[in-house]
């Protein structure tokens, strides 16, 4: 069984710092991983999402990574801002099935 | 396009009543999903579609019907409820699953309170 982990659970940079947010999963098996961001009392908002054929993706001042040999993906943030402050969620999409397994999520707090 | 939308955002309900969460999209997506989210559990798959008139259970069907008559709209019952499903629930949406599965797309969820 799929089991997704994001460690850790909570994080708090001043303003301007670049940071990143780990993302790690049992069974490389996967079609892709997704990265969400969640306000509170919000739905998710997709950031980006890496196919496992593909070692990174970017956007803007995000950038995310995928090691499908070591279950590890990263989310990168540069030039972090107080607008950044959310919850992030990762989530495998492994082969054959066809449900999204989620991580509990990082909650990052940019101080101004 | 209005994206993913569901109703009502907040709904509460005694225990032993039903109810219907409704989710729709414009987006022409074949894949729909029915997700609750609960303190440090995470987002768990309650039911999901891979097209209209195709449903199938996901991790924790208990409790839950769905239907999907249409490609728009995939709504989820709730046949008579329990404390145990006061959560937020969330539909998604993608163009279509499996291998080329892509990104999924989030309504802004229905907060349920089971008293």
């Amino acid at each position: 069984k799929q089991e997704v982990t994001q460690i850790p659970a909570a994080l708090s940079v001043p303003e301007g710092e670049n940071l990143v947010l780990n993302c790690s999963f049992t069974d490389s098996a996967i079609y892709n991983l997704q990265w969400f961001r969640q306000d509170p009392g919000k739905g998710l908002t997709s950031l980006l999402l890496i196919q496992s054929s593909q070692r990174e993706q970017t956007s803007g001042r995000l950038n995310a990574s995928l090691d499908k040999s070591s279950g590890r993906s990263t989310l990168y943030i540069a030039a972090s801002q107080p607008g950044d402050s959310a919850t992030y969620l990762c989530a495998v999409r492994d082969f054959g099935n066809e449900k999204l397994t989620f991580g509990t999520g990082t909650r990052l707090t940019i101080i101004p | 396009n209005a994206g993913v939308t569901q109703t009502p955002k907040f709904q509460v309900l005694k225990t032993g009543q039903s109810m219907t969460l409704q989710c729709a999209q414009d987006m022409n997506h074949e894949y729909m999903s029915w997700y609750r989210q609960d303190p440090g559990m995470g987002l768990r798959l309650i039911h999901y579609s891979v097209g209209a008139g195709i449903t199938d259970q996901g991790e924790v069907p208990n409790g839950y019907n769905v239907s999907r008559s249409t490609t728009e709209d995939f709504p989820l019952r709730l046949l008579s409820a329990a404390p145990s499903q006061t959560s937020v629930y969330f539909c998604a949406s993608s163009y279509t699953s499996g291998a080329l599965g892509g990104t999924q797309y989030f309504g802004p969820g229905t907060r349920l309170t089971v008293l």
